[in-house]
């Protein structure tokens, strides 16, 4: 139990174009959905806390406007990344928890390179 | 603990013997501290955790021991394999900004010579 999937698991895209993300819980229900940033050979750094049916919470120096989140439904939450450039190369990671403060699950990530 | 440029502390140890990852962490008001092994290219996979109530805890050939006095967390693998190879991530949870968030230690890649 507590698997979550994030598809797709690599795209390349060209600059400017703007990229979506999906990060599902297979079988669980997830009020609270995370999505992490890792460039090679660094951590994990938080992006933004999204909980569902409400606005997302983003951490410092991080874009809401242009690292879009949507977390629709209890399995579902999405992470778009609009008018990408080189630099959002990344590998990007989420993660789901029941309620705020369980255990989270993490997803394999997606690996996104602008060319 | 600190986050650091391109550079990844590597411990490397042989086959069979023990192996020994070390973090700090910053933040006094973190209540909780998990051990992730991510592979190349995979997302982080739970090793092991502990809560701020205790100051060991012992799996599978795995040991995490917390010293909360020097803000201080160690994760122990007992007859190290060469699929323990990998990158090993601590991290604290504690509430912040009304949100129960995990904070990544900078990481320490293990390499296990057959």
């Amino acid at each position: 139990g507590a698997v979550v999937s994030q598809h797709p698991s690599r795209v390349i895209c060209k600059s400017g174009t703007s990229v979506k993300i999906e990060c599902r819980s297979l079988d669980f229900q997830a009020t609270t959905m995370f999505w992490y940033r890792q460039f090679p050979k660094q951590s994990l750094m938080l992006m933004a806390t999204s909980n569902e049916g409400s606005k997302a919470t983003y951490e410092q120096g991080v874009e809401k406007d242009k690292f879009l989140i949507n977390h629709a439904s209890l399995t579902l939450s999405t992470l778009t990344v609009t008018s990408a450039h080189p630099e959002d190369s990344s590998f990007y990671i989420c993660s789901a928890s029941r309620q705020a403060g369980d255990e989270q699950f993490f997803g394999p990530g997606t690996r996104l390179t602008v060319l | 603990g600190e986050s650091v440029g391109l550079h990844l502390p590597t411990l490397s140890v042989q086959e069979g013997d023990n192996s020994i990852i070390n973090c700090a962490y910053s933040n006094s008001a973190s209540d909780y501290f998990i051990w992730y092994k991510q592979e190349s290219g995979k997302g982080p996979q739970f090793i092991i955790d502990i809560r701020s109530n205790m100051d060991k805890r012992q799996g599978q050939r795995v040991t995490v021991l917390l010293n909360k006095t020097v803000k201080h967390l160690s994760l122990q693998i007992a007859a190290t394999q060469p699929g323990d190879s990998a990158v090993y991530f601590c991290a604290e949870g504690a509430w912040m900004d009304s949100s129960y968030k995990l904070i990544f230690g900078s990481g320490t890649r293990l390499l296990v010579r057959p």
